[in-house]
């Protein structure tokens, strides 16, 4: 069954610390789609990346970077220096190209790692 | 562009009461609409998706019934609120076509039941 787990539950650190974000999935699809998404203070979650399963490549964007290992079935974000305006909740979720019927993307999500960052 | 609009932000309502969070999209046609709720310290759970005028599904057998009586709107409500209802409740929206479609969510409604 498909699955996101992602064991932190809360990360306290201070201003410019790099940190990182732990997400493991398990997916018996071969064809799935890997999610990132912030959720700041307003409550409104915010897109941050997808990944395709056959797209290993890691990617970099400003302070933000993501490392993708399907040989542990892992999604991790790490965030470099980091500023108070991280702080927020991130969620990793998983889509299955096996479970898109009927038109609508049935996305699973994790539990959410809280990120508080302080000055 | 695109936006997509919920309310009320926040609702406090007693047991037994009925419920109405709305949710409307702008700047897009025939969307994938999607009812979340975030109940506190866990994950997102999908309540309901729709996929057209109408056309409703649900994931969860629950409390909570949905509607979607136009293109851009979707309601979501109940006829007797539990205790158990309280959450965060997020409406969001995706275009169709495939698995690896974004979703776009709205602010969020925070609901109290006492």
């Amino acid at each position: 069954a498909q699955k996101v787990t992602q064991a932190q539950t809360e990360i306290s650190v201070v201003e410019k610390e790099d940190v990182t974000l732990d997400c493991v999935y398990e997916t018996r699809d071969t064809t799935y789609y890997l999610f990132w998404y912030k959720q700041p203070p307003s409550g409104e979650l915010v897109f941050l990346i997808r990944r395709n399963s056959f797209d290993e490549q890691n990617e970099i964007s400003g302070r933000y970077s993501w490392n993708f290992q399907k040989s542990t079935s892992s999604f991790n974000f790490t965030i470099t220096a980091s500023q108070v305006v991280d702080s927020a909740v991130y969620f990793c979720a998983l889509s299955e190209a096996s479970q898109f019927s009927g038109g609508y993307n049935k996305l699973i999500f994790g539990a959410g790692t809280r990120l508080a960052v302080h000055p | 562009s695109q936006t997509i609009h919920q309310w009320p932000a926040t609702l406090v309502q007693p047991v037994g009461s009925p419920l109405s969070l709305e949710c409307t999209v702008e700047g897009t046609s025939n969307p994938n609409l999607y009812w979340y709720r975030q109940a506190a310290g866990r994950g997102l759970q999908l309540l309901f998706y729709s996929v057209g005028i109408g056309q409703i599904s649900s994931e969860v057998p629950q409390n909570l019934s949905a509607s979607r009586p136009q293109d851009r709107q979707f309601i979501l409500s109940s006829k007797k609120l539990l205790l158990s209802d309280s959450g965060f409740y997020l409406c969001a929206w995706s275009v169709s076509g495939g698995p690896d479609g974004e979703l776009f969510f709205g602010e969020g409604s925070r609901l109290t039941v006492l």
